[in-house]
This record gives C-alpha cells, sequence and structure tokens, in this order.
C-alpha cells in the first residue's frame, strides 16, 4: 500500500534556507506533490514532479527527488515569514484517479 | 493555477440539523472530486471520491448516508452532513481534477455542531 511520511517540525531563521524531506513507499510510476497549507485555509499546490525526473525548479522552490531511495525533499531559498505555514507531501499513482495519499504535514516555522 | 471555490467557509448548525457544503471549480470541468475532513494537526482523511454523473466512492468507515455526496455537474459537487452532531464539528476539504494530475482544493468550510 501507499504510505508518505514526513517529519512534523522544521524552525528556521528568515533568510536562510529550509529543507523538508518526505518518504514513500510506493514504487510504481508516480507523481509527487508539494502542498502548502496556511491557518485555516485550503490547500495550494505549489509544485509537483513525475518520478522519471530528478529535480524541479521554480523560483524559490527546489524539488529534488531520489527514486532509489524513495526520498522527496523541497527546499525553500531564502525563507521568508510569510512561508510558515504546514507543508504536505504526497503522492498519486499514474493509470488510476490520481488520488493523492498525504503525509501528515511538516509545520514550518520561520523566525525573525 | 485552477481555481476551486468552496461555500461556505464557515457554518455553526444546531445538532440534529444538515447541513451542505459546496465545491465548484470555477475555470475547468471537474470529472473528479474529492471531499476530505482534516482533524486539527493531523492530516487529511479521504472521505470519498466523485465522478460526475456517478455515485460516490466512500472510504471505507466513513458513513455514505451520513455524508451524501451529489457530483450533478463538470463544475459542482455537494457534501451534505444530514443529522450533523457535535463529533461531526471538523474541517472539511475538497478537491477537483480533471484530466491533469494535479488536485486543486477549495479554501475549507470550519463546522461546528453545537
Amino acid at each position: 500500500g501507499e504510505d508518505v511520511e514526513q517529519s512534523l517540525f522544521l524552525s528556521v531563521r528568515e533568510g536562510d534556507s529550509s529543507v523538508i524531506n518526505c518518504t514513500y513507499t510506493d514504487s510504481s510510476s508516480t507523481y509527487l506533490y508539494w502542498y502548502k497549507q496556511e491557518p485555516g485555509a485550503g490547500l495550494q499546490l505549489l509544485t509537483y514532479i513525475f518520478s522519471n525526473m530528478d529535480m524541479k525548479q521554480d523560483q524559490r522552490l527546489t524539488v529534488l527527488l531520489n527514486k532509489k531511495d524513495k526520498h522527496l525533499s523541497l527546499r525553500i531559498a531564502d525563507t521568508q515569514t510569510g512561508d510558515s505555514a504546514i507543508y504536505f507531501c504526497a503522492e498519486s499513482i499514474t493509470g488510476g484517479s490520481y488520488i493523492p495519499t498525504f503525509g501528515r504535514g511538516t509545520s514550518l516555522i520561520v523566525h525573525p | 493555477g485552477a481555481v476551486v471555490s468552496q461555500h461556505p467557509s464557515r457554518v455553526i448548525c444546531k445538532s440534529g440539523t444538515s447541513v451542505k457544503i459546496e465545491c465548484r471549480s470555477l475555470d475547468f470541468q471537474a470529472t473528479t472530486m474529492f471531499w476530505y475532513r482534516q482533524f486539527p494537526k493531523q492530516s487529511l482523511m479521504l472521505m470519498a471520491t466523485s465522478n460526475e454523473g456517478s455515485k460516490a466512492t466512500y472510504e471505507q468507515g466513513v458513513e455514505k448516508d451520513k455524508f451524501l455526496i451529489n457530483h450533478a455537474s463538470l463544475t459542482l459537487s455537494t457534501l451534505t452532513v444530514t443529522s450533523a452532531h457535535p463529533e461531526d464539528s471538523s474541517f472539511y476539504i475538497c478537491s477537483a481534477r480533471d484530466l491533469r494530475p494535479e488536485a486543486f482544493f477549495g479554501q475549507g468550510t470550519r463546522l461546528t455542531v453545537v
């Protein structure tokens, strides 16, 4: 079955880089997603990567995928206080209805 | 990105009454919509998946007679919590997708049953 795990908390100083890590278990062809949730709000899709890719960069965000270790990371460069939120890693299997399986979320706290 | 609108954002209802939550895809046709429930400091629990014009597929442990899902058009799905009780108080979130692999989320609905 699918299982997505991520650490629950990360605290960084404003201006530093944040790295949020995630591991998954399914070895099928898959899409892997990063979502951001601010308090009392829904989830905002930040980026996603297909499992045949190693890296994807979008402005301050860099996603790295180690398919051998089933490890996904999200790096946020020059972290700002507005980046404080919960970040969810999710996985979905191709060929189906793309139902994403979510991790428990990493709470990122950015302090001055 | 695509926009999914969910209403209401907050609702307070009396125990025993029913509440309807709407989820609309504003700029795309959603072939599939998902309904989640989120408990404080926890991940999202998938309740059901609905395809337009078909009956919803409920996850194990979710009562289909209590949580009625209707996906009558390609842009609208509704979740009705029937005979709500305080234990149904939670944050409910919908998401929608078309043929792309991304799912886009609504803003969520905070339901409080008193």
